[in-house]
């Protein structure tokens, strides 16, 4: 079955250290998203990338870092520089950024982050 | 600043009653999509509107776009309990290959 897998479904930081947020798609998409949600708030989005080796700043980028080395992985790393790092974290993968069939996004299952 | 605006922020409301989510958006995009998301899950995607007085059913929701008046509306035909959920549009703003979400819109329906 296709789909994206993000791992793990918990998370626990402790003070000072970064953690990597897994995600995987075997949809053959070539544009991937990382999102952050907050308890009750909408989305927010921490870095998107629309091909291999190549991936922008969303609106909040700051305290995480990603990688883009391979089609069908766009981990996330949570940094120490993230001070309220505590979120849902919510990874999407689309066909291609601006084709012409629409592109919706596909959703992961999802990351619950907590500060120990 | 791009901002998408969804109305009403919350809603409870009564099976087998109709109701109106209405997403307002600041920028120019002809790509509106609305999304479900329960409680403590992803999002669904629901319905991809692509172009101006674009309408798409499925059961009890029908969504339509109007790129004139960066609006969007999601109609609920007799309400279910099942419905009860979170509901986001989100627009891909024209020229970007970002999508710009909604504050969201938490449906309650009581039976």
């Amino acid at each position: 079955d296709g789909g994206i897998t993000q791992s793990p479904k918990y998370l626990f930081r402790k003070e000072g250290q970064n953690v990597t947020l897994s995600c995987e798609q075997n949809l053959n998409h070539d544009a991937m998203y990382w999102y952050r949600q907050d308890p009750g708030q909408g989305l927010r989005l921490i870095y998107y990338s629309q091909i291999v080796n190549d991936f922008q700043k969303g609106d909040i980028a700051e305290g995480y870092s990603v990688s883009r080395e391979k089609k069908e992985s766009f981990p996330l790393t949570v940094t120490s520089a993230q001070k309220n790092p505590t979120a849902f974290y919510l990874c999407a993968s689309s066909i291609s950024p601006r084709g012409v069939g629409g592109e919706t996004q596909y959703f992961g299952p999802g990351t619950r982050l907590l500060v120990l | 600043e791009l901002k998408v605006e969804q109305n009403p922020l919350f809603l409870s409301m009564q099976e087998g009653k109709n109701y109106t989510i209405y997403c307002n958006y600041s920028t120019t995009s002809d790509r509106l999509y609305w999304y479900r998301q329960d409680p403590g899950k992803s999002l669904e995607s629901l319905f991809v509107l692509l172009s101006n007085g674009a309408v798409k059913q499925e059961g009890r929701l029908m969504a339509s776009l109007d790129t004139k008046a960066r609006l969007s509306t999601l109609h609920i035909t007799a309400a279910v309990h099942d419905l009860s959920a979170t509901y986001f549009c989100a627009v891909a703003p024209s020229g970007t290959y970002k999508y710009i979400f909604g504050t969201g819109t938490r449906l309650k329906v009581l039976a």
